[in-house]
This record gives structure tokens, sequence and C-alpha cells, in this order.
């Protein structure tokens, strides 16, 4: 069974551009999370999915952030405009809705 | 204050030896306790989950819990060089998994 999966595994860009990160879950989980881990800091949570609707978005910096997840399948999250201080690690995970959470291996993002 | 305090070591021990490596939170909400372990590039993966206190064991692993404390454990028998990774606590006080509180993790090393 494939894990989750996230693309690109890094990302540079410059401040002021746009990024925009993808998640496809594991098959069959209704339940999808982004969390960013900043140099040196916890990883911390962003938002969580159940299908397509947004169950929980407080972990969400500001409005230059946008998660989507289409018909309940795969996540794309876009920064726009990407600052410095948006350079971290972006993991998503998914789940069958318990404690279980299946983590991809991230999208490294350095803003420059 | 954070929510969950970890040392994020680093702790080198040589093969063999027991690890104990520990979290202290102060969110008496808490009832889900995890511990992840996170390879260099990828993603965190669930090790071990307990809910509320008490002990759970799996194969080599122990993971121990202490509401009263609010102290959480996990211990490594007989290590190996191959749990040299680093080991993140995390929690939360609800069903679903949504926004789990992560610690810093500590970078274990286990020596041949």
């Amino acid at each position: 069974e494939a894990g989750v999966t996230q693309f690109p595994s890094h990302s540079v860009i410059e401040k002021g551009q746009t990024v925009t990160l993808r998640c496809d879950p594991i098959s069959g989980h209704d339940n999808l999370y982004w969390y960013r881990r900043v140099m040196g800091k916890e990883i911390k949570f962003l938002l969580h999915f159940v299908k397509e609707s947004k169950q929980d978005e407080s972990g969400m910096p500001n409005n230059r952030f946008l998660a989507e997840r289409t018909g309940g399948t795969y996540s794309t999250l876009k920064v726009q405009p990407a600052e410095l201080e948006d350079s971290g690690v972006y993991f998503c995970a998914s789940s069958q809705g318990g404690q279980k959470l299946f983590f991809g291996s991230g999208t490294q993002l350095s803003v420059l | 204050q954070k929510e969950v305090e970890q040392d994020p070591g680093p702790l080198s021990v040589p093969e063999g030896a027991i690890v104990s490596l520990n979290c202290t939170y102060s969110n008496s909400a808490f009832q889900y306790f995890m511990w992840y372990r996170q390879y260099s590039r990828k993603g965190p993966e669930l090790l071990m989950y307990t809910y509320s206190s008490g002990n759970k064991e799996d194969g080599r692993f122990t993971a121990q819990v202490d509401k009263s404390s609010k102290y959480i454990s996990l211990f490594i028998r007989d290590s190996q060089p191959s749990d040299s990774a680093t080991y993140l606590c995390a929690m939360n006080g609800n069903t679903g998994g949504f926004k789990t509180i992560f610690g810093a993790g500590t970078r274990l090393f286990v020596k041949a």
C-alpha cells in the first residue's frame, strides 16, 4: 500500500514568489492534516481536513496560506506571497480517524 | 511556557543499553499520548500510543504515562544502531487525532 506522498521534496523560491505544495494521502483516509516545522522549533499543526471540508484551520499562520482538498482526495497548500519566515519543512499526514497519523516525508521549503 | 517540554539531546548510548526518553506537559486535558520516530529526511512514524495513564509494551519499546505528574516516558531495551533517530513525543485531548501537540524531539545515537 502506498504511503502519504508529498511533492516536491524540496523547493527553493525567492521572497514574494508563490509556491504550491501537494499531498496525496493514503487511499481511503478521510482525514488529512498539514503540519510545519520551522528551524529549531516543534512540529506545529496547521489544519485538518475531513474529506473536502476544513475541520480546523486554527494553526494557519495568516491569509498568505491557502489549503484546498479537491474532491476529498489530494490536498494542496499554497503560500502567496512567500516570506522568509515561511521556510521550514511542511508535513502532510493522513488517518482513518484514530490517533495513528501517517506522515509523508515532507517538503523542505526555503525562501530566500 | 511550552505545552510539551522535551530535551532535544543529543543522547548517545552504546549498543545494548536501555534508553529512557521523557516529556513533560502542562495541559491536563491531554488524554492520548504518542511517540513518533523520525529518521533523517523522513516523516515521523508512529511507534507507540497510550490512552490515559499506564504502561504499554511493544517488543523492545515500553511507553509509560503518569497523568498525575504530567510525565511520559519511552524506554528502549537492547538498543540497536538502527534505533538512531529523533524521537518525538506527541499528545492530544481529543479523539480523531487532530491538533496533535509535539515535543521538540530528542536526537538519539546508538553506537555500535
